[in-house]
């Protein structure tokens, strides 16, 4: 079966400093991932997704994640981080059947002053 | 565009009770999918339609979940009866096409509690 995992419960970075939130996944077959941000009382945000090509995929407000077929790892990154991205993060995966997503558990992101 | 809308935000009821959500999806939205978001856990999907058919239904406790989308455009999910492991957030989502490509776009969501 298709899945992620987040190591990461939460991620505690300062504002203007680079952030990293982790993600491996486990497939059969070429990989399909995404990144969703989920703001309180919101509903899920796509952020970016790598289907095929480039490795590093840019993707909303200054995210970007570097797919790495080696480590099996999507990780999300931002090269300065602002108070306004503390939210929680989900990596997903697409489903063999019927192109549904496989979310991992979520990573809590503090971004502080 | 308008979003995905879904209603009602919120409801409170006591276990045996039922409920139902509705959803509306993206104009042009072929693909609607129904996720059920356990707090502290990703989303975990419940049913799949494509246009008015099931594409995959495989997580959705059929003894007491339904789902219908008649017209190929909105949605209803029922919970009949509830229990309390059912409290969580339910999510509508839909997609431009079926192809696996395609990002699904989120509606807020419904938070059930069951009492």
């Amino acid at each position: 079966a298709q899945s992620v995992a987040q190591p990461e419960d939460q991620v505690n970075v300062a504002e203007g400093n680079p952030l990293t939130v982790k993600c491996t996944y486990s497939v059969s077959g070429n990989p399909y991932l995404f990144w969703y941000v989920q703001y309180p009382n919101r509903g899920l945000q796509f952020l970016l997704k790598y289907i095929t090509g480039d490795n590093l995929v840019k993707g909303s407000y200054g995210f970007e994640a570097e797919f790495n077929k080696s480590q099996t790892s999507f990780h999300l990154k931002k090269p300065s981080a602002l108070v306004s991205d503390s939210a929680l993060y989900f990596c997903a995966v697409r489903s063999n059947s019927g192109y549904a997503l496989n979310f991992g558990k979520g990573t809590s992101l503090l971004v502080t002053p | 565009e308008a979003g995905v809308a879904q209603s009602p935000r919120y409801k409170i009821i006591e276990k045996r009770q039922s409920v139902a959500f509705w959803c509306n999806p993206i104009s042009g939205h072929a693909t609607l999918y129904w996720y059920q978001q356990i707090l502290g856990q990703g989303p975990k999907l419940l049913i799949q339609f494509q246009n008015n058919g099931v594409v995959d239904d495989s997580q959705l406790p059929k003894d007491r979940f339904s789902a219908e989308r008649l017209k190929g455009v909105d949605s209803t999910l029922k919970i009949q009866p509830a229990k309390l492991e059912d409290s969580a957030v339910y999510l509508c989502a839909s997609s431009h096409a079926f192809t696996s490509s395609n990002e699904q776009f989120f509606g807020p969501g419904t938070r059930l509690t069951v009492l």
